[in-house]
């Protein structure tokens, strides 16, 4: 199966700070989503990227899928208390017939 | 546009019953699909349809069921539910009907508490 590793596991920055969330893949992506999602509730997307190189801004949001599509990072540049939340990649498998979730990366966001 | 609708929105069972969930996708999207989240497992694929057919399974016991209907609204049931199943039940929308090649949609899920 192919697995998604993301990191860290979790994140507490000051407001302002910039960081950086990475997933990793042992095989290849065909599709890396990233997905923001607020405790017990639903996931917002974010971004998708799909060719290697790639690279997707959305506001203080920067999204990367590197050359090899084994992968992507996500980037927030001067951090706010609404960036708090878990932040998750997504990725479908070759054939396109089911999608895995990374195992999210909490962040906190200090006023 | 309405989101993807999901109902209810917290449940509370007791062991040995069952539950049916329902999900109503964004106007126009054919494919639904199911996750399960838990703090231990994470999001879990549980089945996705497409145009009333199962076309993905994820690895779940038989007691958990779907079905979807013309109008593209889609239930999933647990029958003889256990403590485990005790988790956030999501359920996405998507637009693409071959490969995942457009965004998941999400609704914002039912909280399944199991007794």
């Amino acid at each position: 199966s192919q697995e998604l590793e993301q990191s860290p596991q979790s994140l507490i920055v000051q407001e302002g700070k910039n960081l950086t969330i990475n997933c990793t893949s042992s095989k290849t992506l065909y599709g890396l989503y990233w997905y923001k999602q607020k405790y017990g509730e639903g996931l917002i997307f974010l971004m998708m990227l799909q060719k290697g190189g790639e690279e997707k801004s959305h506001e203080k949001i920067t999204a990367k899928l590197d050359e090899k599509k084994q992968q992507s990072s996500l980037h927030i540049t001067a951090s706010q208390p609404s960036h708090a939340g878990i932040y998750l990649c997504g990725a479908a498998t070759i054939t396109g017939n089911q999608f895995y979730f990374g195992t999210g990366t909490s962040l906190t966001v200090i006023p | 546009k309405a989101g993807v609708t999901q109902t209810p929105r917290y449940l509370i069972k007791t062991r040995g019953q069952q539950v049916t969930l329902s999900c109503s996708p964004i106007s126009g999207h054919r494919s639904v699909s199911w996750y399960q989240q838990t703090p231990g497992q994470g999001l879990q694929f549980l089945f996705e349809y497409f145009s009333e057919t199962q076309r993905n399974k994820g690895n779940f016991p038989g007691r958990f069921s779907g079905r979807q209907f013309s109008n593209s609204r889609s239930e999933m049931n647990v029958s003889t539910l256990e403590l485990g199943d005790s988790a956030l039940y999501l359920c996405a929308s998507s637009l693409d009907d071959s490969s995942y090649n457009s965004p998941l949609h999400f609704g914002n899920g039912t909280r399944l508490t199991v007794t």
